[in-house]
């Protein structure tokens, strides 16, 4: 079954340190990756996403993830942390074809950022 | 830039009564989505939605949901008889012409059912 386990419910960060997201994802065939974040009250909101090509792809506001087929994981980072990223992470996976590629979702990485 | 609306932002209803949530998605956009979260649980989907009419739908999307697109613009999501344990924050999505394309989240309603 196509899953996306997301192993830290919480991290904490200073502000200005580096960061790493986990994901590993579950899924038979070729997926499509992808990282939003949520900041409270908020909807869901697109970081950056992989569909093939360069494993290593940018987002916006400095993030980027690196798929890693051997691993089954998809990593989110940012090399310096603002205080504006504290919100909440998720990753997702979609299937290729079809007319749903519902999104499959983790469980969500709470990221707080200390001053 | 475009994006995805969704009213009301706050619905508290009893049990036992029905809501309707409104989405109106990107205009150009042809695949419709609805998504809930639980309070404190992932984002699970609901429903999908192409050439009117479901494309896919999980386990949770019952008899007691149905979705519809009545105009050009709008995009529903309807619970006939409202139980405690459909209290969430419901998202609608819509996404473009091509698989490749990005499924744009509205802000969400929040459903509280008492």
């Amino acid at each position: 079954a196509q899953s996306v386990t997301q192993p830290d419910i919480h991290i904490t960060v200073s502000e200005g340190a580096s960061l790493e997201l986990r994901c590993n994802y579950s899924y038979g065939a070729t997926p499509y990756l992808f990282w939003y974040v949520q900041s409270p009250g908020q909807g869901l909101q697109l970081l950056l996403k992989y569909f093939s090509g360069d494993t290593l792809v940018q987002g916006i506001k400095g993030f980027e993830a690196e798929f890693k087929r051997s691993q089954s994981s998809f990593n989110l980072r940012k090399p310096s942390v603002h205080w504006s990223d504290a919100a909440e992470y998720f990753c997702a996976v979609a299937g290729y074809g079809g007319a749903t590629n519902k999104l499959i979702f983790g469980t969500g990485t709470l990221l707080a950022v200390q001053p | 830039e475009p994006e995805v609306t969704q009213t009301p932002s706050h619905q508290v209803t009893q049990m036992g009564q029905e809501v309707i949530l409104r989405c109106v998605p990107i205009s150009n956009h042809l695949y419709f989505y609805w998504y809930r979260q639980i309070l404190g649980q992932k984002v699970e989907f609901l429903v999908s939605f192409y050439n009117n009419e479901i494309s896919e739908k999980s386990e949770i999307f019952d008899d007691q949901f149905s979705v519809e697109r009545p105009d050009g613009s709008n995009f529903t999501l309807k619970i006939r008889s409202t139980k405690l344990e459909d209290s969430a924050m419901y998202f609608c999505a819509s996404k473009g012409r091509v698989n490749t394309d990005t499924q744009y989240f509205g802000p969400g309603t929040r459903l509280t059912v008492l």
